[in-house]
């Protein structure tokens, strides 16, 4: 069983819908919890960071974040166009610097 | 913010030869680096993590011989792919933390391009 599960879509929605991402997680070493995006043959960017359970909203991007369900989630409001891309979870335990990654998820927004 | 470069963006070689690839932290001093191999519609997977000064720590199953990594200063760490085989083409991208104001292992991680590698 992998650390970290991620649907890998494609998640295929119409322009200015939602987009509802989220991974599950076996270890509750982790603590720091991240999205990426990740442009198709790009370098991944980061989009949100975490530590505590909760929400944090950033613009458009919302990421919760549910420890004792070992969940976390990104929404995207007003969902564009340009959002097509994959999008990953990632997570570092406390004590370490090795992220772990999720396998992503791929979502095409469409105008 | 921050930026990681990486260095060359594509590179075609033949099979037996060695590839270079260099990742610089531009505008920070990372102490580590990490180096991910990412397949087509894959996730990245880590290779191994660059310390400035001393050995790279290895993930189990990577060939220290095979992915030779060498973290000669605060801002570069070099990945080089030794006797390259078509098995080794791939994605590779590297990323370094900007440990900020505060230092630490939570900064934020800062992604390079990636660096495409074919071999013929």
């Amino acid at each position: 069983q992998k650390e970290v599960e991620q649907d890998p879509g494609p998640l295929s929605v119409p322009e200015g819908a939602i987009v509802s991402l989220n991974c599950t997680y076996s270890n509750s070493a982790f603590q720091y919890f991240m999205w990426y995006r990740q442009y198709s043959r790009k370098g991944p960017e980061l989009l949100m960071y975490t530590y505590s359970s909760g929400n944090k909203e950033d613009g458009r991007f919302t990421a919760q974040v549910d420890k004792s369900s070992k969940y976390i989630s990104l929404f995207i409001r007003d969902s564009q166009p340009s959002d097509s891309a994959t999008y990953l979870c990632a997570m570092i335990k406390a004590a370490g610097n090795k992220l772990t990654f999720g396998g992503g998820t791929r979502v095409l927004v469409k105008p | 913010g921050a930026v990681v470069s990486q260095h060359p963006s594509r590179v075609i070689c033949k099979s037996g030869t060695s590839v270079k690839i260099e990742c610089r932290s531009l505008d920070f001093q990372a102490t580590t680096m990490f180096w991910y191999r990412q397949f087509p519609k894959q996730s990245l997977m880590l290779m191994a993590t660059s310390n400035e000064g001393s050995k790279a720590t290895y993930e189990q199953g990577v060939e220290k011989d095979k992915f030779l990594i060498n973290h000669a200063s605060l801002t570069l760490s070099t990945l080089t792919v030794t006797s390259a085989h078509p098995e080794d083409s791939s994605f590779y991208i590297c990323s370094a933390r900007d440990p900020g104001l505060a230092g630490g292992d939570t900064g934020e991680l800062f992604f390079g391009e990636g660096s495409r590698l074919t071999v013929l």
